[in-house]
């Protein structure tokens, strides 16, 4: 079954740890893209990547880093810098070099990211 | 202010009743895409529209795009309890070669047995 994984499921984090939350996908994607969801906002880009090796910052990329070192796998990790990690982060992807009509984003299922 | 907005933030409504989620954008749309999403959960992809005056259907779930392309609706018929969660749209903001979306901030939705 083709589709997107993130773990863990609940992270907890204290005050000044680095912690690194994974997104893998097996369905040959190109884009993959991690969003920050908080409650009564929606979801807001943190960091894409449209090909390995290269990635993007979006609209709160502060505090968060991420890698693409290979094309299944786009790990965030939410570093020191960040004082309000508290949130639900969602990683998604979509097929872009192939233009077969799939616009849509296949979610992962998110991990719950509480700071201590 | 948001750019994709929608109304209403939240609604409650009785099994059986149908229910209307409006999604409102600054700028013309060229691919809205609707998502749920239950708690603690993905989305899941419901609908895309991209042209003016779109209509598509799933089961009970039918999601239209404006012929000006800046509002689309979702209306469920005949809510039932499997139909709870938050719904969220989405708007394509793909430009030269960059690939990417930006979302409602989400109606959420409770169905009452």
């Amino acid at each position: 079954d083709g589709g997107i994984t993130q773990s863990p499921k609940y992270l907890f984090r204290k005050e000044g740890q680095n912690v690194t939350l994974s997104c893998e996908q097996n369905l040959n994607h190109d884009a993959m893209y991690w969003y920050r969801q908080d409650p009564g906002q929606g979801l807001r880009l943190i960091y894409y990547s449209q090909i390995v090796n290269d990635f993007q910052k979006g609209d709160i990329a502060e505090g968060y880093s991420v890698s693409r070192e290979k094309k299944e796998s786009f790990p965030l990790t939410v570093t020191s810098a960040q004082k309000n990690p508290t949130a639900f982060y969602l990683c998604a992807s979509r097929d872009i070099l192939r233009d077969r009509g799939d616009y849509e984003q296949y979610f992962g299922p998110g991990t719950r990211l509480t700071d201590t | 202010s948001q750019e994709l907005e929608q109304s209403p933030q939240s609604l409650i409504v009785q099994e059986g009743k149908n229910l209307t989620i409006n999604c409102t954008s600054s700028k013309t749309l060229y691919g809205l895409y609707w998502y749920k999403q239950k708690y603690g959960e993905g989305l899941i992809f419901l609908m895309m529209l991209q042209k003016g005056g779109e209509e598509k259907s799933h089961e009970k779930i039918t999601a239209k795009l404006d012929e000006k392309k800046q509002q689309s609706s979702l209306h469920i018929t005949a809510s039932q309890p499997s139909h709870a969660g938050i719904y969220l749209c989405g708007a394509d903001r793909t430009t030269s070669g960059t690939y990417k979306y930006i979302f409602g901030t989400g109606t959420r939705l409770k169905v009452l047995a």
